[in-house]
């Protein structure tokens, strides 16, 4: 099925510095999702974004609807061990709320 | 926020048989829920869109009398993996439309469920 382009696939980062991620597609969407999946288990919603320009924030993450609502970006600052997964952008389009799901970016936290 | 469940989270069963898979809504009825499979390090994909009332959706080269759905409830959809072999082991993943109240067009996941075919 069509997947979003998600970058960096795989990050590597010292505890305390920040952290940005970015999705891109060709298609336009309604809403982005962004997701934080651990090894073994669903994925857990972390921002909702409903708006092109929406910038939302949830504790030291944040996370903006693009203008053209073909991507979305999500930070995370002053990363810590616990920030480690794989987190999934997701955008969604029309009524049936199907999800196209990004490609994932592992983040690795080091001491 | 809404809280989506899967039962079981692990099964194992031997190649031939059925499994069945629950995904419940538990704090907002959900009309529309979705089945996902996951293979290790890769991004989820739709299997099938379930529809309370009426039958699933499936996507393009999903085996819809091998990958049975119900959704007989505002709560409750059922994946059923039928006449299971090998190939079928993975992680299968159920979200569901939140409601009124959690924001219409907010998709929540259940934990997953592993199954491991023997």
């Amino acid at each position: 099925g069509q997947q979003l382009n998600q970058s960096p696939q795989s990050m590597f980062i010292q505890e305390g510095e920040d952290v940005s991620m970015n999705c891109t597609s060709s298609s336009i969407f309604n809403t982005w999702l962004w997701y934080k999946q651990d090894p073994g288990e669903g994925p857990v919603l972390l921002i909702a974004l409903y708006k092109a320009g929406e910038l939302t924030s949830n504790g030291r993450l944040t996370a903006q609807f693009g203008i053209t609502r073909k991507d979305s970006f999500l930070n995370i600052s002053a990363s810590i061990p616990s920030d480690v997964g794989i987190y999934f952008c997701a955008g969604v389009t029309g009524t049936a709320s199907k999800l196209t799901f990004g490609t994932g970016t592992r983040l690795q936290v080091t001491l | 926020g809404a809280v989506v469940s899967q039962h079981p989270s692990r099964v194992i069963c031997k190649s031939g048989t059925s499994v069945k898979i629950e995904c419940r809504s538990l704090d907002f009825q959900a009309t529309t829920m979705f089945w996902y499979r996951q293979f290790p390090k890769q991004s989820l994909m739709l299997m099938a869109t379930s529809n309370e009332g009426s039958k699933a959706t499936y996507e393009q080269g999903v085996e819809k009398d091998k990958f049975l759905i119900n959704h007989a409830s505002l709560t409750l959809s059922t994946l059923t993996v039928t006449s299971a072999h090998p190939e079928d082991s993975s992680f299968y993943i159920c979200s569901a439309r939140g409601g009124i109240g959690t924001g219409g067009n907010t998709i929540y996941f259940g934990e997953g469920s592993w199954l491991t075919v023997v």
